[in-house]
Order: structure tokens, then C-alpha cells, then sequence
């Protein structure tokens, strides 16, 4: 069974630019989770979908990040205009239920704002 | 305000001793705790988890102790070898929090031979 997969391994743009992320989760999960870890801190919740609809969207930092989860399969994470400070690897984790069930998470994405 | 500590941000263990990873939290709804290893350059792999029910989880040469009293857990490893050499990271989660994780800044685990 394929894991977590995350695209692009790895981005490096100008400040402005846009960026979108994508994260294919294991299938048969209807749990879909952003997480975030800048400069080697620890890793922060960003946001939360069952299915296609978004659950819980608090961590979202601004409104210069918008997630999508078209037909409730892969999920997308788009960041417009980036800024320096949104550099960090992002990672993705599903899960199959939402009550004490363990996140598998992808390998990441490094996004690097220059 | 952090919700889950480790304070320690490196350890370092002979080959065949005992590891001992520590977390402390602060939120007193948290039910579940879990353990992830992190190699550089992947993803965390998720290692061993414990519900609040429980104060002792076993897996192989992983053990997790949770006292709640205390909101404290600790990870041990034993024996430890030197593949072991990763960041852990503790998490924690509460139900009806929709199993969204709060993390550890880590500790990083080096076994020496």
C-alpha cells in the first residue's frame, strides 16, 4: 500500500511568487492534515479536512494560504503572494478516523522563500 | 504558549544502553499520546502511542510511560542501537479535537557505538 506523498519535494522562490502543494493521501483516508516546521521548531497543526470539507482551519496562519480538496482525494496547499517567514517544510498525514487513530505523515515539502 | 515540552534538545547513548526521552505537557484534556521517529530529509514515521487509560505501552525494545498526575511521559528504548539516531518528537491529542496533533520541539537521539 503506497504512503503519504507529497509534491514538490522541494521549491525555492522569489518573494511574491506563488507556490501550490499537493499531498496524495493513503487511500481509504478520509483524514486529511497541513502541518508546518519552520526553522527546526516544532511541527504545527495548519489545517484539517474530512473528506472534501475543511474540519478545523485554525492553524492556518493568513489569509495568503488557501487549501483545497477537490472530490476529497488529494489535497492542495496554495501560498499567495509567499513571504519570507512562510519558509518551512510542510507535511501532510493522513489518518482513517479522527479519535485516537495514528497519523502516517509524507516526506514533505522544503519551501524556501527568498 | 507550548502545550507539549521536551526539554531536552539532544541526547546521546551508547550502543546497547537505555534511551530516555522525555515530554511534559500542559493541557489536561490531551488523551492520547504518540511518539514519532524523524530521519533527515523524510517525513516523521510514527513509533508507539499510549491513551490516557493506559500509564505503560510496549513495543519491542519501545516502551512509553505515561503519568498523568504528572503530565509526563518518557520513551524508552532498549537496547539502543545506532539506527535509533533520529529526532523524536512527542504529540499529543485530546477526542473531539478532531485528532489534530500538537508536537514537541523534539529531541535529537544520537547512539554511539
Amino acid at each position: 500500500e503506497a504512503g503519504v506523498t507529497q509534491f514538490p519535494s522541494h521549491s525555492v522562490i522569489e518573494k511574491g511568487q506563488t507556490v501550490t502543494l499537493r499531498c496524495d493521501p493513503i487511500s481509504g483516508h478520509d483524514n486529511l492534515y497541513w502541518y508546518r516546521r519552520v526553522m527546526g521548531k516544532e511541527i504545527k497543526f495548519l489545517l484539517h479536512f474530512v473528506k472534501e470539507s475543511k474540519q478545523d482551519e485554525s492553524g492556518m496562519p493568513n489569509n495568503r494560504f488557501l487549501a483545497e480538496r477537490t472530490g476529497g482525494t488529494y489535497s492542495t496547499l496554495k501560498v499567495q503572494p509567499a513571504e519570507l517567514e512562510d519558509s518551512g517544510v510542510y507535511f501532510c498525514a493522513s489518518s482513517q478516523r479522527t479519535v485516537q487513530e495514528t497519523q502516517y505523515f509524507g516526506p514533505g515539502t522544503r519551501l524556501l522563500v527568498l | 504558549d507550548q502545550q507539549v515540552k521536551q526539554n531536552s534538545p539532544s541526547l546521546s547513548v551508547q550502543e546497547g544502553r537505555i534511551s530516555i526521552l522525555n515530554c511534559d505537557y500542559t493541557n489536561s484534556m490531551f488523551d492520547y499520546f504518540l511518539w514519532y521517529k524523524k530521519y533527515p530529509a523524510e517525513g516523521p514515521t510514527f513509533l508507539i502511542s499510549i491513551s490516557s487509560i493506559k500509564d505503560k505501552n510496549e513495543d519491542g525494545r519501545f516502551t512509553v510511560f505515561l503519568n498523568k498526575s504528572a503530565k509526563h511521559l518518557s520513551l524508552h528504548i532498549v537496547p539502543s542501537q545506532p539506527g535509533d539516531s533520529a529526532v523524536y518528537f512527542c504529540a499529543a491529542t485530546f477526542t473531539g479535537g478532531g485528532n489534530k496533533l500538537t508536537f514537541g520541539t523534539g529531541t535529537q537521539l544520537k547512539v554511539e557505538l
